[in-house]
């Protein structure tokens, strides 16, 4: 049974950083691309960042580049996302999801973990 | 970026009825890239169609999708209580994934 466990989520103060963690299980994780996508309160979906499974590329929405990073260790079968300079906008749920062999959408998806920006 | 814009946002329906969801994408999108999620308050979302029409693992056959270019449709035949909750259009571009904005579905 595919399963992805997101944590690492919580309070942070505007311009501080936060790493989340997506740990996977149930598939080989090394063969699947992974995307995190996030949800205002209240609010829609947004794509966040993809990244392949070996690694070898990377795509961010315009709304993140120059502030986030995902990586992922193969090894621990585990997908990261590093958040800096954190802005109330920011401020959700986020999930993470695994993409389908196309990598056109995401056929699996974590519960979720809540990203608050906040003085 | 292409925008997706769904309609109705919001759609009152009785168990038993036909539901009719639109996407409509403000330039063409390839079928291949066009998705449909389905979520309810308090899940993550579930991925109900892919590829604008097929329909995604224990998707139940009254869920079916249809459309190409710039229109969509996500049709449920006949309406059970659970199927009542805000659906999703997605689809994949050369500038990344965007979504629509969602139908709530709710019961009337």
């Amino acid at each position: 049974e595919v399963q992805l466990l997101e944590s690492g989520g919580g309070l942070v103060q505007p311009g501080g950083s936060l790493r989340l963690s997506c740990a996977a299980s149930g598939f080989t994780f090394s063969n699947y691309a992974m995307t995190w996508v996030r949800q205002a309160p209240g609010k829609g979906l947004e794509w966040v960042s993809t990244l392949s499974g070996s690694s070898d590329y990377t795509y961010y929405a315009d709304s993140v580049k120059g502030r986030f990073t995902v990586s992922r260790d193969n090894s621990k079968n585990t997908l990261y996302l590093q958040m800096n300079s954190l802005r109330a906008e920011d401020t959700g749920i986020y999930y993470c999801a695994r993409d389908t062999s196309a990598g056109d959408c995401w056929d699996y998806w974590g519960q979720g973990t809540l990203v608050t920006v906040s003085s | 970026e292409i925008v997706l814009t769904q309609s109705p946002g919001t759609l009152s329906l009785s168990p038993g009825e036909r539901a009719t969801l639109s996407c409509r994408a403000s330039q063409s999108v390839s079928s291949a890239y066009l998705a449909w999620y389905q979520q309810k308050p308090g899940q993550a979302p579930r991925l109900l169609l892919f590829a604008a029409s097929s329909r995604a693992t224990d998707i139940p056959d009254r869920f079916s999708g249809s459309g190409s270019g710039t229109d969509f449709t996500l049709t449920i035949s006949r309406l059970e209580p659970e199927d009542f909750a805000v659906y999703y259009c997605q689809q994949y571009g050369s500038h990344g994934h965007t979504f629509g904005q969602g139908t709530k579905l709710e019961i009337k």
